[in-house]
């Protein structure tokens, strides 16, 4: 089955400690994306990568960092510097690199710092 | 920045109601889209409408990008149609701007 991974559903960490989410895509996409959506809100982009070991802040890209060096995956870490980590994080791709094209989501991990 | 403003933010039906959401852009957006995210937070991707009318079954999406904006219809709702509908545009080509959604509840 084609799609987007992310792992774990539910991720809790102790405040000062930095953090990795994964992403992973088999739909042989050249876009990823990383979204953070707080209660009630909608989704705010982080950090986005158009192509392999390329990738551009989005709105919101302070406190957290990520790489590709792989296609198929786009890990996010929330680092110790960001000020308020909790929050319902979505990774999404899209089979064009550049323009946002049409999206695919992941089911989202749900990251509590305490 | 650019504002997306979505109405109405909540929105209770009757099953089998009909419905139109509605999406304002305040400048010039590319490759708009509506998502439906249900309960447990998945988002799936409805449209990707830049311009023009779509259907797909029961929902069809309309965007005039020359007047910025996009609307979702809704036709004989039914209970898994719940969830919250959001609209999304890509903005200078460097960032992707969602609404803050509307809330949609349909009761049997």
């Amino acid at each position: 089955d084609g799609g987007i991974t992310q792992s774990p559903k539910y991720l809790f960490r102790k405040e000062g400690q930095n953090v990795t989410l994964s992403c992973e895509q088999n739909l042989n996409h050249d876009a990823m994306y990383w979204y953070r959506q707080d209660p009630g809100q909608g989704l705010r982009l982080i950090y986005y990568s158009q192509i392999v070991n390329d990738f551009q802040k989005g709105d919101i890209a302070e406190g957290y960092s990520v790489s590709r060096e792989k296609k198929e995956s786009f890990p996010l870490t929330v680092t110790s510097a960001q000020k308020n980590p909790t929050a319902f994080y979505l990774c999404a791709s899209s089979r064009e690199g550049y323009g946002f094209y049409e999206q695919y989501f992941g089911p989202g991990t749900r990251l509590t710092v305490t | 920045g650019i504002q997306v403003e979505q109405s109405p933010p909540d929105l209770i039906l009757q099953e089998g109601a009909n419905s139109t959401l509605r999406c304002n852009f305040s400048d010039s957006v590319n490759n708009l889209q509506w998502f439906h995210q249900n309960p447990w937070g998945q988002l799936i991707n409805l449209f990707y409408i830049p311009s023009g009318t779509k259907q797909n079954g029961r929902l069809s999406a309309t965007t005039v990008a020359t007047e910025r904006y996009s609307l979702l219809y809704i036709s004989s709702s039914q209970t898994t149609d719940s969830g919250v509908y959001f609209c999304a545009g890509a903005y200078n080509n460097n960032d992707m701007r969602f609404g803050a959604g509307t809330r949609l509840t349909v009761k049997p």
